[in-house]
């Protein structure tokens, strides 16, 4: 089955850096890539998202690159903030196995130092 | 819309004991999801279901089972509690656009103690 690395585990910046965390698929036959935010204590949640059929999506201080060839993708985050201080998980889906099952990376606990 | 709600919020059991955590969404949402998330760890899929009467299992479901009578509802049943299972619990929905492959809507999660 599929499975999804992601590194590095933790990662510090200062305010202002910018930060990239990695991810790894092993299933070919991947098309979507989602990418969660979960602050501490509370639920994950969608904060970027990829699919196939591009190869970088942006949206203000975010974006994601997806090189199908290698089965990685990464997120950016420019410009960091201390309230982008959180965990982030990648995820990788089959969708035409019209289940939605997402496979999660191990996550990335970012800390962005005022 | 409340969205995603899961009950209780926490919960305390004994070794040996059963329980059901609930979850309930009012999105008309076709799939509903259940993770586990141990400390510091990412979520790994119990079972899911593509729609009512519909279930299957993920990457974890020993020790769990499910049900989905309604679209709305998708209880999530512990037998036999074990200290293993001491985790948060977050059930998930999706289905905007009809199909899989959009954004997953989590709920608050459910954090269960096993002692």
């Amino acid at each position: 089955g599929e499975n999804v690395e992601q590194h590095p585990s933790t990662l510090s910046v200062q305010e202002g850096d910018s930060a990239v965390i990695k991810c790894t698929y092993s299933d070919s036959a991947s098309n979507y890539f989602p990418w969660y935010k979960q602050e501490l204590g509370k639920r994950p949640q969608l904060i970027i998202d990829i699919r196939s059929n591009v190869g970088e999506k942006k949206d203000q201080r975010i974006a994601v690159t997806l090189n199908k060839t290698a089965k990685h993708f990464s997120l950016h985050i420019t410009e960091t903030q201390p309230e982008d201080s959180a965990v982030y998980f990648c995820a990788a889906s089959i969708t035409s196995s019209n289940t939605g099952k997402l496979i999660f990376g191990q996550g990335t606990t970012l800390q962005v130092k005022p | 819309n409340a969205g995603v709600t899961q009950t209780p919020k926490f919960r305390i059991l004994k070794i040996g004991q059963s329980m059901t955590l609930q979850c309930a969404q009012d999105m008309n949402h076709n799939y509903m999801y259940w993770y586990r998330q141990d400390p510091g760890m990412g979520l790994k899929l119990i079972y899911y279901s593509v729609g009512a009467g519909i279930t299957d299992k993920g990457e974890v479901p020993n020790g769990y089972n499910v049900s989905r009578s309604t679209t709305e509802d998708f209880p999530l049943r512990l037998e036999l509690a074990a200290p293993s299972q001491t985790s948060v619990y977050f059930c998930a929905s999706e289905g905007a656009s009809g199909g899989p492959g959009y954004e997953q809507y989590f709920g608050p999660g459910t954090r269960l103690t096993v002692t």
